[in-house]
């Protein structure tokens, strides 16, 4: 287990709705950075967070959002849901030091189904 | 840019037989290089890291890893195939560009392993 959490486990939404997932850090990491893992397919970043300041973003549109709080836990929001937001999200925290090396650490995703 | 290609979409084995995953990286820069395996509907977990030191890794579970940079490979290994090892590894690359921290995962490699 790396610590890391994520709420809920699953979740159905329709087109068009909106929808927050969360994610607690593992204890002592103060980055978070979020992934979305089509069906078959790899891991790919969202953004990334640093002392509540977004910190990195990739290819995703405005309407994929986030927050990160104090205590560094973060939430992923997506507005206007379409079917292809259909995925597993996954969270992973690490420890940013000013060095290269911090390693992620996964929770266990949340399954998102847009129908 | 950095960006990994993992050449084989499925690898079966026989247990107690020897396992190789393949990968090759491309990176601008001395890259990062990690492995991480998913099992079902699991999260990631870390197996192993390159970042500059030994060029052989040694991870957890019986893997390891050796970093070739003349051949820019980072091919996973395991003497020996045990039914848990079943699951889906990801080879990952991480630069250094600049305020992207962000991990870029290969298309994965589902290993079988038949009794």
């Amino acid at each position: 287990e790396t610590g890391v959490t994520q709420s809920p486990t699953h979740l159905i939404k329709t087109r068009g709705q909106q929808v927050t997932l969360r994610c607690s850090s593992q204890s002592g990491h103060n980055t978070v950075s979020w992934y979305q893992q089509a069906l078959g397919q790899g891991p790919q970043f969202i953004f990334q967070y640093y002392r509540e300041e977004e910190n990195g973003r990739g290819n995703f549109p405005p309407r994929f959002s986030g927050l990160q709080f104090p205590n560094y836990s973060s939430e992923l929001n997506v507005n206007a849901l379409e079917l292809d937001d259909s995925a597993l999200y996954l969270c992973a925290s690490s420890l940013r030091s000013g060095g290269a090396t911090d390693t992620q650490y996964f929770g266990p995703g949340t399954r998102l189904t847009v129908l | 840019a950095q960006s990994v290609t993992q050449l084989d979409s499925h690898v079966s084995v026989s247990e107690g037989t020897p396992v190789l995953l393949r990968c090759n990286y491309s990176s601008s820069y001395s890259p990062s290089l990690f492995w991480y395996v998913q099992h079902p509907n699991k999260g990631l977990q870390l197996l192993l890291k390159y970042t500059s030191a030994a060029t052989l890794v040694k991870g957890i579970n019986g893997f390891e890893a050796e970093f070739k940079k003349s051949e820019t490979s980072f091919h996973l290994t395991k003497p020996s195939a045990h039914m848990s090892d079943a699951a889906e590894y990801f080879c990952v690359v991480r630069g250094l560009d600049t305020g992207r921290r962000a991990l870029t995962f290969g298309s994965g490699t589902r290993l079988q392993v038949q009794p």
